[in-house]
């Protein structure tokens, strides 16, 4: 079963400032199945990114997804004030475990 | 608007059973398939069933395996999950999504599960 290892854990980072996020498969993956989720406090998650760097609809293009293999990245560019919450990343039926994205 | 309602969570004893429901709007139900999701309290999210457009094909996490049915009524535009056996464990918000694959584009709100000794 494919493990998918998030990193950092917490991200620190302030409006306007670029964010990276990590995603490592535990083994080589499609980047056809490859998501990127947000979710804020209270609400569901939403869909950012599918096929590793596809943004869904609606998405801000400051959002974007790349990466291939094991090694997958999800950037953000310019961080909005409301761009602060968790962002999960999902393979088939595994998700990540997650990385917090907070205001510094 | 794509909408998802879930509804059904509650408080329920360990070893209970639980109905959870999810009606469907603005999209063609029966061309989607559908998943649920969850989250424990503080928790990140777990998968835990796939069900394909026409039923012909039916996923579970192997934590809920023998316990959770996935269902659906296309007629009806609802999605179901019957929880038998429920377990401290299985304490969450629950969240339908439709799927592209295994990806979920739209997520309902979730209805909350919470099985008590």
């Amino acid at each position: 079963e494919i493990v998918l290892t998030q990193s950092p854990g917490t991200l620190s980072l302030s409006p306007g400032e670029r964010a990276t996020l990590s995603c490592r498969a535990s083994q080589s993956v499609s980047s056809s199945y490859l998501a990127w989720y947000q979710q804020k406090p209270g609400q569901a998650p939403r869909l950012l990114i599918y096929g590793a760097s596809s943004r869904a609809t609606g998405i801000p293009d400051r959002f974007s997804g790349s990466g291939s293999g094991t090694d997958f990245t999800l950037t953000i560019s310019r961080l909005e004030p409301e761009d602060f919450a968790v962002y999960y990343c999902q393979k088939w039926s595994t998700f990540g475990q997650g990385t917090r994205l907070e205001i510094k | 608007e794509v909408q998802l309602v879930e509804s059904g969570g509650g408080l329920v004893q360990r070893g209970g059973s639980l109905r959870l429901s999810c009606a469907a709007s603005g999209f063609s139900f029966s061309s989607y398939s559908m998943n649920w999701v969850r989250q424990a309290p503080g928790k990140g999210l777990e998968w835990v069933s796939y069900i394909s457009s026409s039923n012909s094909t039916i996923y579970y996490a192997d934590s809920v395996k023998g316990r959770f049915t996935i269902s659906r009524d296309n007629a009806k535009n609802s999605l179901y999950l019957q929880m038998n056996s429920l377990r401290d464990e299985d304490t969450a918000v629950y969240y339908c999504a439709r799927a592209l694959a295994m990806i979920q584009d739209y997520w309902g709100q979730g209805t909350l599960v919470t099985v008590s000794s």
